[in-house]
């Protein structure tokens, strides 16, 4: 089954602090993952893909696959970063994103 | 460049009611999909359609339906509403393939309420 968990329903951190977003997936095969962001009042956008190996608005994931994790890092958090995030992965039939249930990130001051 | 618009931002309806909910694609795209979200939840796929045909299907009942139109514009229909399916519905187009690359873009959605 494919199935991506975000296990943190919040996470809340103080500006300049680290931040990893928690998602782990599973998926039969090579997955396309990827992190959306919602901002208050804002519509849902990509925010990076794992293909890409870039890094965005200074957030980097990494995929791991022996864990079957793809964790959203930033080494130190702003207060404009917060909003919520969502992991998804490309169904297998590839004309779907499954997305987790999401996390909202909390940067304050 | 326009961006995907929805019609309308909310709806209140009773149960046993249908409910038609539209969505214009973003410049240049062709492919527009649908997607559930309901209550503190993820989006759920509901369906793809290109080029005017269904192009795969989430596990939603058939009282779910839509259409694409030559402009690309779509359209959801839901049949016989329940309470379930009170939620946010949101629209996304892409190329074909976007679910691929994840160049999915979104509109703002239609809030629907069944009561």
């Amino acid at each position: 089954a494919q199935r991506v968990t975000q296990p943190e329903k919040l996470l809340s951190v103080f500006k300049g602090a680290p931040v990893e977003l928690k998602c782990n997936y599973s998926y039969s095969g090579s997955p396309e993952l990827f992190w959306y962001v919602q901002y208050s009042r804002q519509r849902l956008q990509l925010l990076l893909r794992h293909i890409s190996r870039e890094s965005i608005k200074g957030f980097t994931a990494d995929l791991n696959k022996g864990e079957t994790s793809f964790h959203l890092k930033k080494p130190f958090a702003q207060e404009e970063d917060s909003a919520m995030y969502y992991c998804a992965l490309t169904s297998q039939a590839g004309t779907a994103l499954i997305f987790g249930k999401g996390t909202t990130l909390s940067v304050s001051s | 460049e326009t961006g995907v618009t929805q019609s309308p931002t909310h709806l209140i309806k009773t149960r046993g009611q249908q409910v038609t909910l539209r969505c214009s694609s973003q410049s240049g795209h062709n492919t527009v999909s649908w997607y559930q979200q309901a209550l503190g939840q993820g989006p759920q796929f509901i369906f793809q359609y290109y080029r005017e045909e269904e192009n795969g299907r989430g596990n939603f009942p058939p009282r779910f339906s839509g259409l694409q139109f030559p402009n690309y514009s779509s359209e959801l229909n839901v049949n016989a509403l329940e309470l379930d399916d009170s939620a946010l519905y949101l629209c996304a187009s892409s190329h074909r393939g976007g679910a691929n690359t994840g160049e999915l873009f979104f509109g703002e959605g239609s809030r629907l309420t069944v009561l």
